[in-house]
């Protein structure tokens, strides 16, 4: 699986945009970028995944470079209850049949002020 | 759709007493489950995965052990437990595309 580097720690003011930046350099042709979240002492949530396009769904937008060398989810309008570890995750596609586990690394500790 | 429980939800276990983690599925049928487990401050460990009934591979060698007696029915087992079995133990399904987890058990060893 091709590492990611994210920033340790990131701040957002309740009600604006929190962007959250993943480097993903070395990701092949076929791997996917998975994010997940991890609010403190319950289980990972996954969040959205994507290839090649942008993605939105009802909890985030994930615009990814041309060049697939990075990522970013938005969360559009963050709340109190988004303050949470994001985690970024690149590999291939869990469809392809493999078994093996999703590995996070160290994520980014979002902190969302009132 | 999909709901996955795990329980207890915590749990405080003197060592070399035995374990029975629960994790049971709904709304899907014949589920690839994963046992995982998240030591404090650090990231998750894969410890067990069946792609079904009866069907259990290991990924790291220790005494815990799972079994997976029906379609949607995924048990973690220890015969005597360890200090270091200590941590938030999470099952988890797999979809086509990802995966999702349950809400954990937090297992206190002392």
């Amino acid at each position: 699986d091709a590492k990611t580097t994210q920033p340790t720690s990131m701040d957002c003011a309740e009600g604006r945009a929190a962007n959250l930046p993943c480097n993903h350099s070395t990701i092949s042709g076929n791997e996917y970028v998975y994010w997940y979240r991890q609010i403190h002492s319950q289980g990972p949530q996954y969040i959205i995944h994507g290839l090649k396009n942008n993605e939105t769904n009802e909890m985030a937008s994930l615009i990814i470079t041309e060049d697939r060398k990075s990522s970013t989810l938005i969360l559009p309008h963050a709340t109190l209850r988004d303050t949470a570890v994001y985690y970024c995750i690149v590999r291939v596609s869990l469809s392809s049949g493999s078994a093996r586990q999703l590995t996070f690394g160290s994520g980014t500790q979002l902190t969302v002020l009132p | 759709s999909q709901t996955i429980h795990q329980w207890p939800a915590t749990l405080v276990q003197p060592v070399g007493s035995p374990l029975s983690l629960e994790c049971t599925v709904e709304g899907t049928s014949n589920p690839n489950l994963y046992w995982y487990r998240q030591a404090a401050g650090r990231g998750l460990q894969l410890l067990f995965y069946s792609v079904g009934i009866g069907q259990i591979s290991s990924e790291v060698p220790q005494n815990l052990s799972a079994s997976r007696p029906q379609d949607r029915q995924f048990i973690l087992s220890s015969k005597k437990l360890l200090l270091s079995d200590s941590g938030f133990y999470l099952c988890a399904w797999r979809t086509a595309h990802t995966q999702y987890f349950g809400p954990g058990t937090r297992l206190t060893v002392l």
